[in-house]
């Protein structure tokens, strides 16, 4: 059973510092690894999409890829109360190039 | 930009209606999925499509069926609507394979069964 894991929260953070959610996923042969922002009542939005190891940039939101130990991670700097929602961590099927596995999510809570 | 629609944002069924959901895309994507989401079980994939008039389960496909005669638009259908099926019901679509198998949502069809 392949699986994605995320720890659920609630993580809080307080306004203008770094928020760190953390994925650590089973599939080792996994290639392709993704974090979606999901506000309550909402569908999931794509925020990153990571497919090397190391870090990738856009914006305030860093998304960092360690295949080697099977993790991976989001940085978000200056957390904003927008930012407050659930992060949605996913990883690629290997046996179906097309299907992907999503964690249950971290709910992270930005206080002002 | 990806534009996913569906047809419904809130829905009210009774026991035993025949339910359909409509999901179109606009941007050529070859997949498209038929999520739920429920607290605490996290998205559970229903059904997907990889090609026109092709489909394969999910992880839980029971009671529920879905149509794609047509590369934008994927339906799903439950034959007879149990309580059980009231869910956040999510459709999405993505390019295809490889790197780019980045999944895109439409906005959600909630839909509650009587």
């Amino acid at each position: 059973q392949k699986e994605v894991e995320q720890n659920s929260g609630p993580l809080s953070v307080p306004e203008g510092a770094i928020a760190s959610l953390n994925c650590t996923y089973s599939d080792r042969v996994s290639q392709s690894f993704f974090w979606y922002r999901q506000y309550s009542g909402k569908s999931p939005e794509l925020i990153m999409s990571i497919y090397s190891n190391g870090d990738k940039e856009d914006g305030r939101f860093t998304a960092q890829l360690n295949k080697a130990s099977q993790y991976v991670s989001l940085l978000i700097r200056d957390s904003q109360p927008s930012d407050s929602a659930t992060y949605l961590c996913a990883v690629s099927e290997y046996s179906s190039a097309s299907k992907i596995i999503f964690g249950s999510g971290t709910r992270l809570s930005i206080r002002p | 930009d990806v534009k996913v629609t569906q047809s419904s944002r809130y829905l009210v069924k009774r026991t035993g209606e025949k339910v359909f959901l409509e999901c179109v895309q606009d941007m050529d994507h070859e997949n498209m999925f038929w999520y739920r989401q429920d607290p605490g079980l996290g998205l559970r994939l229903i059904y997907f499509s990889y090609d026109v008039k092709m489909k394969e389960k999910g992880d839980i496909p029971e009671g529920y069926s879905v149509s794609r005669e047509k590369k934008e638009r994927f339906s799903l259908i439950l034959e007879s609507a149990s309580t059980n099926q009231t869910s956040m019901y999510l459709c999405a679509s993505s390019l295809g394979g490889g790197n780019h198998n980045e999944q895109f949502f439409g906005p959600g069809t909630r839909l509650t069964v009587l």
